[in-house]
């Protein structure tokens, strides 16, 4: 059992490059998030999932697309990098039929650097 | 979404018990509180969560009162591991699809 995992761990992109982060989940879960977050700025949310084919904007959308055609798989995609997308960014997942309410479990990051 | 207030930082020494409060004065009946460790370079993990009353782990205690508008979270004899970010949250669980992560406390403990 895995967990949560993420791919790449690390990447540079030049801007107007794209890419697409993976996210994975072997724990079945429904909920699915991509988190980013910056020095002094805790973690916001840009997208979730609240099951397969579903999609929808959190705190900070802009500049990401988001896809979820598997239930165990959440894409992120840059179309366009700026600078100003250069951060760390989590993914979760959480189950909300378990018993304990809001347990999100946390994928290990990818570290985005964009020239 | 309930908004949390936490203290930016603390300090403490090692074998010190570490008492980190959280604010949530607008909390709904319906909301649990939740408290998550992030070491450096790693996401964030659950460590306690609760309703009112004591909740104990063998991590950590999590104190809430009667009114609910605030939550303690309780470090016993915290070690330099236990330096970390810690985050409150407050959250009515399955009917809640957004989390919403403050700044959280950066707890520093010195040896």
């Amino acid at each position: 059992n895995a967990g949560v995992t993420q791919t790449p761990k690390f990447r540079v992109l030049k801007t107007g490059q794209s890419m697409t982060l993976l996210c994975a989940q072997d724990m079945n879960h429904e909920y699915m998030y991509w988190y980013r977050q910056d020095p002094g700025m805790g973690l916001r949310l840009i997208h979730y999932s609240v099951g397969e084919g579903t999609t929808a904007k959190g705190e900070v959308p802009d500049g990401y697309n988001v896809s979820r055609l598997k239930k165990q798989n959440f894409l992120l995609g840059l179309e366009s990098a700026a600078p100003s997308q250069t951060s760390v960014y989590f993914c979760a997942s959480r189950d909300p039929g378990q018993g304990a309410h809001d347990t999100q479990y946390f994928g290990p990051g990818t570290r985005l650097t964009v020239l | 979404l309930a908004k949390t207030t936490q203290p930016i930082s603390m300090d403490s020494y090692e074998g010190q018990e570490v008492n980190i409060t959280c604010s949530h004065n607008n909390i709904a009946t319906n909301d649990y509180i939740t408290w998550y460790q992030q070491f450096p370079s790693q996401g964030p993990r659950f460590i306690i969560q609760g309703y009112k009353t004591k909740v104990t782990n063998e991590v950590a205690s999590l104190f809430i009162p009667a009114d609910r508008k605030s939550s303690t979270l309780s470090l016993p004899r915290v070690s330099l591991s236990d330096t970390a970010v810690y985050y409150c949250l407050v959250a009515s669980g399955a009917g809640s699809y957004q989390l919403t992560f403050g700044k959280g406390t950066k707890l520093s403990v010195i040896p």
